[in-house]
């Protein structure tokens, strides 16, 4: 169960668009539509912003969206916002109720 | 509201075992839809999901981790734990226990994290 691969960084200016992608396997990404994202602030818990691909929790504003393509996921925040500079997690289900997560991307606005 | 808060040592020493305890509020341990989970972050490093448990007595471990790890629910209490056995330094990190409302669905819940560190 290898982590899936997220780049380690990207940046935007505010008011722009960005997109975070995971690329996993046809065990975990390509096999499933149970990919989330989850957005960490230093020293927060994770808060999920996008489950089963593309849906958002109820709170998560529509700026944030998510798709699927193969065995790669991507996150896209458009609009952003000082407060979207976090770091982002994707996350997905792998089979027989296990998860695998990313190693994480850092989001700087500049 | 539903509430998870983690609790337990915050030094264990290499070869010991790390034992934790999640202690839930505004939601019954024992719900039939609820799968309880834990979720671990090395310093400065990703998110590894460590395993869950359902109160069935169901439970699913990450495979680098079979052998290690058991989890186990205490209903009296309204309590799930973690025990990760023969601990190295490389399982220093922060120890998150959060809630998924269904085998396949993601983790909606979360506590807020307690620092494990290893260390003699």
């Amino acid at each position: 169960q290898s982590a899936l691969t997220q780049p380690a960084s990207v940046s935007g200016s505010p008011g722009q668009s960005i997109t975070i992608s995971c690329t996993g396997t046809s065990s975990d990404v390509g096999g499933y539509n149970f990919v989330s994202w989850y957005q960490q602030h230093p020293g927060k818990a994770p808060k999920l912003m996008i489950y089963d691909v593309s849906k958002r929790p109820s709170g998560v504003f529509d700026r944030f969206s998510g798709s699927k393509s193969g065995n790669t996921a991507s996150l896209t925040i458009s609009g952003l916002q000082a407060e979207d500079e976090a770091d982002y997690y994707c996350s997905s289900y792998t089979g027989s109720a296990t998860w695998v997560f990313g190693g994480g991307t850092k989001l700087t606005v500049l | 509201q539903l509430q998870l808060q983690e609790s337990g040592p915050g030094l264990v020493k290499p070869s010991e075992t790390l034992s934790l305890t999640c202690t839930l509020s505004g939601v019954s341990v024992s719900s039939s839809i609820s799968y309880w989970g834990w979720i671990r972050q090395p310093p400065g490093k990703g998110l590894e999901w460590i395993g869950s448990i359902h109160y069935s007595g169901s439970t699913y471990y990450n495979p680098s981790l079979t052998g290690r790890v058991t989890t186990s629910i205490d209903t009296s209490k309204n309590q799930f734990s973690l025990k990760l056995f023969s601990v190295t330094a490389a399982d220093t990190g922060v120890y998150y226990c959060a809630r998924h409302a269904g085998p396949t669905t993601t983790f909606d819940y979360w506590g807020q994290g307690t620092l494990v560190t290893v260390s003699s």
